[in-house]
């Protein structure tokens, strides 16, 4: 079955850049649109942004001058970059598959915990 | 952007018993584009409904979604132990996609 695994650092400092990594496992990575959706604490799920499978990106407006989303097709991998962090940027990150036909995450992730502190 | 309010915020229920839960939007919204997730401590989150009443791949028939406009339902006919989680309803009529607070299911 199809299954995403986020990997990454725990802890970035504040004004630095947050890098994070999903391995998808059970399916191209070419055939499919692709999400990260975050949860600080305390507070909701938002959904910073997905990819399609044509490499077309869409971004959560509040968020779109930070965030770069890309796919590494030959490691059947895609990437979150979000830039110049700061403490409201602690969250934990889940990677999911997104079918915009539906417009659900129909597979994601078990999360990843980040924390921006110094 | 559209607001999903989702109640009650934690629903305090036994093994058997019928749990109904409410999500409700600032406007309206495409029963199209109206689904719910459940998720359990450290487990990836799950699709349980999209389409606003359609079932998933693999999701027990206890489980089901109603509603149209600004008023959505999501309902557990019998509760089995493993429905003890937290629910969010989400919606993608209308960028940018939103999710609700969650509502906690939680043994009585």
């Amino acid at each position: 079955q199809v299954q995403l695994q986020e990997s990454g650092p725990g802890l970035v400092k504040p004004s630095e850049t947050l890098s994070l990594t999903c391995t998808v496992s059970g399916a191209s990575i070419n055939f499919y649109s692709w999400s990260w959706i975050r949860q600080p604490p305390g507070k909701g799920l938002g959904c910073i942004g997905y990819i399609s499978e044509s490499g077309t990106t869409n971004f959560n407006p509040s968020l779109k001058t930070r965030v770069t989303i890309s796919v590494d097709t030959s490691k059947n991998q895609f990437s979150l970059k979000l830039t110049s962090v700061t403490a409201a940027d602690t969250a934990l990150y889940y990677c999911a598959r997104w079918l915009p036909e539906l417009g659900v995450f129909d597979i994601w992730g078990r999360g990843t915990m980040v924390t921006v502190s110094s | 952007e559209i607001v999903l309010t989702q109640s009650p915020g934690t629903l305090s229920l036994s093994p058997g018993e019928r749990a109904t839960l409410s999500c409700r939007a600032s406007q309206s919204v495409s029963s199209s584009y109206l689904a719910w997730y459940q998720r359990k401590p450290g487990q990836a989150p799950r699709l349980l409904i999209y389409g606003a009443s359609s079932r998933a791949t693999g999701i027990p028939d206890r489980f089901s979604g109603s509603g149209s406009g600004t008023d959505f339902t999501l309902t557990i006919s019998r509760l089995a132990p493993e429905d003890f989680a937290v629910y969010y309803c989400q919606q993608y009529g209308s960028s940018p996609l939103t999710f609700g607070q969650g509502t906690r299911l939680e043994i009585k």
